[in-house]
Order: C-alpha cells, then sequence, then structure tokens
C-alpha cells in the first residue's frame, strides 16, 4: 500500500518556465512534508518542507504547496533551470518527527535549454 | 566538510555470505537511518536510531541488523546476503528526529 504517490514518472520544462511536481498521500495522520532532490549516483538533499498547520512555504525559487483536504502537495520551481534536471521525491511523517519517512516514488525533472 | 560518509561505495557478493555496511557522519547528529533504493520504489526505511545507546525497526527490517557504535556511526549487517537484497544503501543523519536527514552518497549492492 503506497502511502505516498507521485503519478507522473517523469516531467520535461523548458528553462524559464515553471516546473510543477505533484505528490498525494493517503493517510490523514501525516502531518509533516519534505521534498528531496537526487542527482544520479548521488544521495537526495533535503529541499524544502511544510507542516501541516500551513499551506504554502517558499524558498527562493522553490515553493511548497499542501492542500489538506485533498491530501495533495505540489512543488513549483520557478524560473527552471538545467541544473534543477534531477529526480524528486517527496516524503511525509507524521508525530512531528522525521524518523519515519515514507518516500513517494520519484518523478525524474528534465529541464531543456 | 564531509557529511555522511558511506563505505563501500560499490559491493559484490554471492548468496550466503555476509557484508557490514559502514556509515559515518561528522555533524554530531543523534538520530542515523538505514534505507533501500529499488527501481521503481521510493526510498525504505530498514532500521533507525533516534539516539545513541537505541536503535528501532523501520519498514523492510527483515534479514538485516545493525549497530550503532557511538554517536558517529551506524552499520548495517547482511549475516546471509540473498538476491532480493540487491540495491542502492543510503545512510542518513539528522540533528534529532524533528530535523530534515542528510543523506551519504550510498552504497550499490549486488548479490549474484
Amino acid at each position: 500500500d503506497q502511502q505516498v504517490k507521485q503519478n507522473s514518472p517523469s516531467l520535461s520544462v523548458q528553462e524559464g518556465r515553471i516546473s510543477i511536481l505533484n505528490c498525494d498521500y493517503t493517510n490523514s495522520m501525516f502531518d509533516y512534508f519534505l521534498w528531496y532532490k537526487k542527482y544520479p549516483a548521488e544521495g537526495p538533499t533535503f529541499l524544502i518542507s511544510i507542516s501541516s498547520i500551513k499551506d504554502k512555504n517558499e524558498d527562493g525559487r522553490f515553493t511548497v504547496f499542501l492542500n489538506k483536504s485533498a491530501k495533495h502537495l505540489s512543488l513549483h520551481i520557478v524560473p527552471s533551470q538545467p541544473g534543477d534536471s534531477a529526480v524528486y521525491f517527496c516524503a511525509a511523517s507524521y508525530g512531528g518527527a522525521t524518523n519515519k519517512l515514507i518516500f513517494g516514488t520519484g518523478t525524474l525533472l528534465a529541464v531543456q535549454p | 566538510n564531509a557529511g555522511v560518509t558511506q563505505t563501500p561505495k560499490f559491493q559484490v557478493l554471492k548468496t550466503g555470505q555476509s557484508m557490514t555496511l559502514q556509515c559515518a557522519q561528522d555533524m554530531n547528529h543523534n538520530s542515523m537511518y538505514w534505507y533501500r533504493q529499488d527501481p521503481g520504489m521510493g526510498l525504505r526505511l530498514i532500521y533507525y536510531s533516534a539516539s545513541e545507546g537505541t536503535t528501532d525497526k523501520g519498514e523492510v527490517p527483515n534479514g538485516y541488523n545493525v549497530s550503532r557504535l557511538n554517536k558517529r556511526e551506524f552499520s548495517l549487517r547482511l549475516e546471509s546476503a540473498a538476491p532480493s537484497q540487491t540495491s542502492v544503501y543510503f545512510c542518513a543523519s539528522s540533528e534529532r528526529g524533528s530535523q530534515p536527514q542528510h543523506f551519504g552518497d550510498g552504497t550499490r549492492l549486488s548479490i549474484l
């Protein structure tokens, strides 16, 4: 049973445009959500997070939106750059701790120059 | 500025052999984790250690053991490797449970 789902295995975007990566979850107990970025042959790198008490969090070009009623979160990257090309994982946890992160399957983003 | 260091980076084993994957962090973090990543799947938690001296099972602990040797080091042992354990293994650490985790670059393990 996949509790965190990323239904788009891949996404291609032109440089300078917006990239929108989506993530759905089934467990209503989740209260903390994170996005990680992963380049080939490297470990995941933390990008941005959001608590369930918020519906939006921004950090530079990256914004995460949370829609609790729809159990949906999205990552917006504006403007997209070729260096953003990577696999993006969303992850979730509950109980206010990230000790047990549940990861989605990832979305491969390709930003075309 | 090493962060989380995993050794080895690559390993090939035969079925039934044993192996220990090593992980060390230099960020003085309290919590450490072991994950596996398989094709088409996200990272799945094998074991974690919330603090020195404690370990707990994650989603997929069967076939593995762990040791939190000290605050810096957290090892993962396969006692009798099976082909189903072919995977990429990631170690991670965090200052405490509520903080984002920092990952090593992984160990690619193949079991024939």
